[in-house]
């Protein structure tokens, strides 16, 4: 089974420009999660997906950061504009239902971003 | 965002001890608990889950659960060089979100 795939795995650009990263997460799960983790933090919950519909996404600064999983498969991440303090990792996981055991994630290998 | 703390620095134990982690949550209500590993520069693995109170066994690998105390622990036993990295401790809540701690780096010395 293939794990989450997540592209680009890094990422420079200069503030105030944009950027978009795009997850592919393992076939057959519904739920979709975006995190960011900071250096020296745990990850942070940015938005969830069940299918193609939102379940949460009260972290998401929804100023700059927005995403989509229109067709409740893959999903992307956009930013824009990219401030000094989005630098971080952004991953993607996935799990094979909101409700259902196994409640476990599993994460792609994320996107490094720095913003210079 | 619910809170789950991990506060302990830096833990370093010497080849074959015993490493010792502790996490306390917030939500009385979170029903899953997690451990994950991070090597540095990689994404969370997942080493155990433990939904019970009481104790769960994988391996090299215990996870204590006691939810009164709103506490959960991580053993590693005959610890290996291979097992130094930051250790994630993740809890469930609301729709089966998970709120991470900062995490606890090993390193287990040769």
């Amino acid at each position: 089974e293939a794990g989450v795939a997540q592209s680009p795995r890094y990422k420079i650009i200069e503030k105030r420009q944009s950027v978009a990263f795009w997850c592919n997460p393992i076939s057959g799960h519904a739920t979709l999660y975006w995190y960011q983790q900071i250096l020296g933090q745990g990850p942070k919950l940015l938005i969830q997906f069940q299918n193609n519909g939102v379940v949460d996404d009260s972290q998401l600064p929804k100023d700059r950061f927005s995403a989509e999983r229109l067709k409740g498969v893959d999903s992307t991440l956009k930013i824009q504009p990219a401030k000094l303090e989005d630098s971080a990792v952004y991953l993607c996981a996935s799990r094979r239902d909101r409700d259902l055991s196994p409640y476990e994630q599993y994460f792609g290998p994320g996107t490094r971003l720095t913003v210079t | 965002q619910k809170e789950v703390e991990q506060n302990s620095g830096p833990l370093s134990v010497p080849e074959g001890a015993i490493a010792s982690l502790n996490c306390t949550y917030s939500d009385r209500g979170s029903q899953s608990f997690f451990w994950y590993r991070q090597y540095s520069g990689k994404s969370p693995e997942l080493i155990m889950f433990i939904y019970s109170n009481g104790d769960k066994e994988d391996g090299r690998f215990t996870a204590q659960l006691n939810k009164a105390s709103q506490y959960v622990s991580l053993l590693i036993r005959d610890s290996q060089p291979s097992d130094s990295a930051t250790y994630l401790c993740a809890v469930t809540y609301g729709n089966n979100r998970l709120a991470f701690g900062k995490g606890n780096q090993v390193v287990v010395i040769p």
